[in-house]
């Protein structure tokens, strides 16, 4: 069964320091995408990353990257140089397949970045 | 250019009630679907809908329903609340829901059932 892994309930950062923020997923599927969305007080589901399960590279959006590591199953987002604005929770997710926009969430994480 | 758009943002109801939440994709997302997001978990997937067409559906219970127009906007209607609907609803939208297209959300509307 398709499944998405989140053990870090919570996590501390400093500001201006990197932060790696860990996900493991399960799938039977050959092809499927990794999302990270960054969810804060507000609600809204803020697009982060996305790294599909072909693509040679890691993917990486400005301050984000996606430690994508196929054979174990891994999609770790790192944020470098934490800002304030950075508290939040994260989820990271899985589309299975092509065509659907079904979405499988794990638990989450809860950045706090002091200064 | 406008994100996903959702209203309302917060609705309060009684138990037994019906409900329509409404949401509009991004300009030129042909893909809309929706998920309900309960206090302290990750969202779970309600239904897609693609070219008015349904692509999917989440393990709800009849209860929820959706639809989608012409423009691709889209409502999502709950009949005979319970208090375990309360949740923020989220509305997502995609170009045409492929693998490796980024799906974006809205700022949900929050659900409160009395």
């Amino acid at each position: 069964a398709q499944k998405i892994t989140q053990t870090q309930p919570g996590m501390f950062v400093q500001e201006k320091e990197a932060v790696t923020l860990d996900c493991t997923y399960d799938t039977s599927d050959p092809s499927y995408g990794l999302f990270w969305y960054k969810q804060p007080s507000s609600g809204e589901m803020i697009f982060l990353i996305y790294q599909g399960s072909y693509d040679q590279q890691n993917a990486t959006e400005g301050r984000y990257s996606l430690n994508f590591q196929k054979a174990r199953k891994s999609a770790n987002l790192v944020i470098s140089a934490s800002q304030l604005g950075d508290s939040a929770m994260y989820f990271c997710a899985m589309r299975e397949g092509d065509r659907t926009d079904k979405l499988i969430f794990g638990t989450g994480t809860r950045l706090q970045v002091f200064p | 250019d406008a994100g996903v758009t959702q209203s309302p943002t917060h609705l309060i109801k009684t138990r037994g009630q019906h409900v329509t939440l409404r949401c509009s994709p991004i300009s030129g997302h042909k893909s809309v679907s929706w998920y309900q997001q309960v206090l302290g978990q990750g969202p779970q997937f309600i239904f897609q809908y693609y070219e008015k067409e349904e692509r999917g559906r989440g393990n709800f219970p009849d209860r929820f329903s959706a639809r989608q127009f012409p423009n691709y906007s889209s409502e999502l209607n709950v009949n005979a609340l319970l208090l375990g609907d309360s949740a923020l609803y989220l509305c997502a939208s995609s170009l045409e829901g492929f693998l490796n297209e980024k799906l974006f959300f809205g700022s949900g509307t929050q659900l409160s059932v009395l």
